[in-house]
C-alpha cells in the first residue's frame, strides 16, 4: 500500500523553463510535507517543505503547492537549471508519529537539457 | 561537523552471512532511521529511533534488528543476509523539534550498497 506515489518516474525539461513535479498521498492523518533531492551516489538532500496549515510555500527558485482537498502536492522549479537534474523524493509525515517518521514517494528523476 | 556517516561504503555478502552497518552522527541529533532504496520504490523505513535505548519499527523491519545504546550511533544489524536484501541503506537523523508539529530537516547520510549473491 504506497500512501505517498509520484506516478512519473521521469521528466525531462529545457533550461530556463518550469519544472513540475507531482505528489499525491492518501493518508489524510499526514499533516508535514517534505521535497528531497538526490544526486547519484550521494544521500538525500532535504529541498522544501511544507505544513498543512498552508498552501504555499517559497524558498528561491522552488515552490510547493499543496492542495489538501485532493491530497495532492507539487514542486514548481523555475527557472530549471542544469544543476537541478537529480531524483526527487516527496515525503510525509503524520500527526500520530510526532514527525518521528517519514513515508516516501517513488521519486521522479528530473533531467534539465542545456 | 562530519554530518551523519556509514560504513562500509559498498558490501558483498553471501547468503546466510551476517553483518552491521554502522551509523553515527556528530550532531547530537535524538531521532535516527534507518532506510532501504530499491528501484521503483523509493525509501522505505526499517527502523528508527527517537532517543538512546529507544527504537521502533518501520515499514520493513523483517531480516534487520537494531539498537540505540549511544544518542550518536545506530547500527543495522542483517542476522542471515538474504538476496533480497541487496540494496541501498541510508542511515538518517535530525533533532527532536522543539515544539509539535515541527518539523526539523533530516539529514541523510551517504549510503551503503550492499550486494547478497
Amino acid at each position: 500500500d504506497q500512501q505517498v506515489k509520484q506516478n512519473s518516474p521521469s521528466l525531462s525539461v529545457q533550461e530556463g523553463r518550469i519544472s513540475i513535479l507531482n505528489c499525491d498521498y492518501t493518508n489524510s492523518m499526514f499533516d508535514y510535507f517534505l521535497w528531497y533531492k538526490k544526486y547519484p551516489a550521494e544521500g538525500p538532500t532535504f529541498l522544501i517543505s511544507i505544513s498543512s496549515i498552508k498552501d504555499k510555500n517559497e524558498d528561491g527558485r522552488f515552490t510547493v503547492f499543496l492542495n489538501k482537498s485532493a491530497k495532492h502536492l507539487s514542486l514548481h522549479i523555475v527557472p530549471s537549471q542544469p544543476g537541478d537534474s537529480a531524483v526527487y523524493f516527496c515525503a510525509a509525515s503524520a500527526r500520530e508519529t510526532s514527525g518521528s517518521r517519514l513515508t516516501f514517494g517513488e521519486g521522479t528523476q528530473l533531467t534539465v537539457n542545456p | 561537523n562530519a554530518g551523519v556517516t556509514q560504513t562500509p561504503k559498498f558490501q558483498v555478502l553471501k547468503t546466510g552471512q551476517s553483518m552491521t552497518l554502522q551509523c553515527a552522527q556528530d550532531m547530537n541529533h535524538e531521532y535516527m532511521s534507518w532506510y532501504r532504496q530499491d528501484p521503483g520504490m523509493g525509501l522505505r523505513l526499517i527502523h528508527y529511533s527517537v532517543g538512546a535505548g529507544i527504537t521502533d519499527q518501520g515499514e520493513v523491519p523483517n531480516g534487520y534488528n537494531v539498537s540505540r545504546s549511544t544518542t550518536e550511533d545506530f547500527p543495522l544489524r542483517l542476522l542471515s543476509a538474504a538476496p533480497s536484501q541487496t540494496s541501498v541503506y541510508f542511515c538518517a537523523s535530525r533533532r527532536r523539534p522543539d515544539q509539535p508539529r515541527v518539523h526539523n530537516e533530516q539529514f541523510f547520510g551517504p549510503g551503503t550498497r550492499l550486494t547478497v549473491l
